[in-house]
């Protein structure tokens, strides 16, 4: 089943302009990790951060958690027509239930 | 070498064919998923194999067949499918599993049933 819902579903901004997505889940996990996919290809792992973090960066991406909230967002800042992709959150529940499951997805267009 | 590579591309197969999909990394990567990932929604876990053991299998129709030959190669053996089965079959493979380590994805291959 599915674990995490992701909002929004579409989102389509210029280029230049930051864009967030968000991702909630349902239960506890081990980690939460974004992906991004291009037009209906392979999947690229952007960033993992574990239930113990709260922030982290990775060049023009800052990934945040919030365990107590249950979920995640996803800032891309001074975005590029290069960005436009599907993005991903997936989640790790822990030992015992060690799958990457992931959410629902966020259509995101950079317009030039 | 950062990549999983799969083959075919591309498929179109009958419903009383059999064909495989083929899967391959060379990063010594010691766990290896597929994946299935029908048009407009996320990947769907089906397999997962660790050490070359099946470790995880999300109730796949025994139509769908997954091997692992050796520690670089995964294979996803293909028999009386259904249109319904048509999709993008996605392989990925982690230094370890998704606790600690975070998963390469191959291209994918798509799939079509007629």
């Amino acid at each position: 089943s599915q674990q995490g819902e992701e909002d929004p579903q579409a989102l389509s901004i210029q280029e230049g302009e930051n864009a967030t997505m968000n991702c909630s889940y349902k239960t506890s996990i081990n980690n939460l990790q974004w992906y991004r996919q291009n037009s209906g290809r392979g999947l690229v792992h952007l960033i993992l951060i574990r239930s113990n973090e709260r922030e982290k960066h990775s060049g023009r991406l800052r990934v945040t958690l919030d365990t107590s909230k249950k979920s995640s967002s996803l800032l891309i800042t001074a975005s590029r027509a290069a960005d436009t992709a599907s993005y991903f959150c997936a989640t790790v529940l822990g030992f015992g239930n060690e799958k990457l499951t992931f959410g629902t997805g966020t259509r995101l267009t950079i317009i030039p | 070498d950062t990549e999983v590579t799969q083959t075919p591309k591309h498929l179109v197969m009958g419903m009383t064919n059999k064909k495989s999909l083929k899967c391959e990394q060379h990063m010594g990567h010691r766990a290896m998923y597929w994946y299935k990932q029908k048009a407009k929604k996320p990947p769907e876990l089906m397999f997962v194999y660790s050490y070359e053991k099946l470790s995880i299998n999300e109730s796949v129709p025994s139509r769908f067949s997954p091997e692992c030959p050796n520690s670089s190669l995964l294979n996803l053996h293909l028999h009386a499918l259904q249109p319904e089965d048509s999709a993008l079959y996605l392989c990925a493979s982690s230094q370890a599993g998704p606790l600690y380590t975070e998963a390469f994805f191959g291209q994918g291959t798509r799939l079509t049933v007629v």
